[in-house]
């Protein structure tokens, strides 16, 4: 069981930029999957979640309107599209799957840095 | 949201002696069904989350007995009956019974 995220560099102030997930070890779509983010030296915040069957998505205040969580069952893989990215989205985006109300199969995360 | 309070934020321990660090909620944690929704992370450094312990009280698989959990409603504790070199780092305490899942501050455990 293990998640991989990819796809974090650098990227100017108000730009896009596009997070994988990709499972392994179980199917995603049986899961209510999370991202959650650590800025440099700081805690663990969560940033958003989708259900098992993707009827039921959530946002942090902080981010709606410019993150968007999806997914690709056939790739059995998980997706955050980010725009408008900012200074304070610079973090460690780690994915996580939920299980007895708990975030217990973690990613090695993807640096994402905004900055000109 | 639901707040998560962490305390002590930093803990030097000595090995082979015990630790313990609380965690409170500003909500109740017990859900209608009689879990606890309180999980428990370490997070070494430069390294994601480890699962520790889930509904307040069960360890995650491969974690060791010296890891405990307990606490019900608001106020939980992680307890280490004898702290090894390689449990240093941050303990997070997290609820994951409403959205936004939120998280505590962090208490560094240094030896």
């Amino acid at each position: 069981v293990q998640l991989v995220e990819s796809g974090g560099g650098l990227v100017q102030p108000g730009g896009s930029l596009g997070l994988s997930c990709a499972a392994s070890g179980f199917t995603l779509s049986s899961y209510w999957m999370h991202w959650v983010r650590q800025a440099p030296g700081k805690g663990l915040v969560w940033v958003s979640r989708m259900n098992s069957d993707g009827s039921d998505i959530k946002y942090a205040d902080t981010v709606k309107g410019r993150l968007t969580i999806s997914r690709d069952n056939a790739k059995n893989t998980l997706y955050l599209q980010m725009s408008g990215l900012r200074a304070e989205d610079t973090a460690v985006y780690y994915c996580g799957r939920y299980s007895f109300g708990a975030i217990d199969v973690w990613g090695r995360g993807t640096m994402v840095t905004v900055s000109s | 949201d639901i707040v998560m309070t962490q305390s002590p934020l930093s803990l030097p321990v000595t090995p082979g002696e015990p630790a313990s660090i609380s965690c409170k909620s500003s909500q109740t944690l017990l859900q209608s069904d009689g879990h606890n929704y309180l999980a428990w992370y370490l997070q070494k450094p430069g390294q994601s989350p480890q699962f520790l312990i889930y509904l307040g009280s069960n360890r995650a698989s491969g974690v060791p007995d010296r890891f405990s959990g307990s606490g019900s409603g608001t106020d939980f504790t992680l307890k280490i009956s004898r702290v090894e070199a390689e449990d240093v780092g941050v303990y997070y305490c997290m609820q994951g019974l409403q959205i936004p899942i939120t998280f505590g501050q962090g208490t560094r455990l240094e030896i």
